[in-house]
């Protein structure tokens, strides 16, 4: 059974500096990797998708990578800005018939 | 932004009576998805529709059903609520796979169900 993972729960980083977070999930065999942002009250925002076949997506400050040998993806926030504050979910789609399994979310808090 | 639109917002019943939710979308997706998201849980998948008329369940099925008569409409019933399902709903499409491979899951602004 596919489990994804996210470590840590919540983090808090100055204004302006680089960060990462991780994803981890249980069985290498994934069809893609999708990256959502949830501010409170708010559904989910898509960020980056990675294909199985793919390393890596970049948008503007956001990098996303991808390892699936070794079951891992991480989320790079380059010069990191308070409202870049929100939860960021990790997400593996498992098979063809398109279902996805969710991380539990890192809550994000940049300090101003 | 993609066009999906989930009623009601909010909901307030008691324990026992029959609950609809509805996820319209406009974006002609194959793929609707009904989850709900509970504080340590995270976002847990409940049922999916593949197309019309087609659907299947997701990890907490139990005390929910799914109906898809038209592309646009996915809606997801209580038959007789319990204070278990109190949660935040979560309406979600795709297109499914295209020619640059599956695509992004996209998602609406939440049903908030508070079951007295």
């Amino acid at each position: 059974k596919q489990e994804v993972t996210q470590i840590p729960a919540a983090l808090s980083v100055p204004e302006g500096e680089n960060l990462v977070l991780n994803c981890s999930f249980t069985d290498s065999a994934i069809y893609n990797l999708q990256w959502f942002r949830q501010d409170p009250g708010k559904g989910l925002t898509s960020l980056l998708l990675i294909q199985s076949s793919q390393r890596e997506q970049t948008s503007g400050r956001l990098n996303a990578s991808l390892d699936k040998s070794s079951g891992r993806s991480t989320l790079y926030i380059a010069a990191s800005q308070p409202g870049d504050s929100a939860t960021y979910l990790c997400a593996v789609r498992v098979n063809r018939d398109d279902k996805i399994i969710f991380g539990k979310g890192t809550r994000l808090h940049i300090l101003p | 932004d993609a066009g999906i639109t989930q009623s009601p917002r909010h909901k307030v019943t008691e324990t026992g009576t029959p609950v609809t939710l509805r996820c319209h979308q406009t974006e002609n997706h194959r793929y609707m998805y009904w989850y709900r998201q509970d504080p340590g849980h995270g976002l847990r998948l409940i049922h999916y529709s593949y197309g019309v008329k087609d659907t299947d369940k997701g990890e907490v099925s139990d005390g929910y059903s799914v109906s898809r008569s038209k592309t646009e409409d996915f809606l997801l019933t209580l038959e007789s609520a319990t204070s278990s399902q109190t949660s935040v709903y979560f309406c979600a499409i795709s297109a499914g796979t295209g020619v640059t491979g599956n695509q992004p899951q996209h998602f609406g602004d939440g049903t908030r169900l508070s079951i007295l």
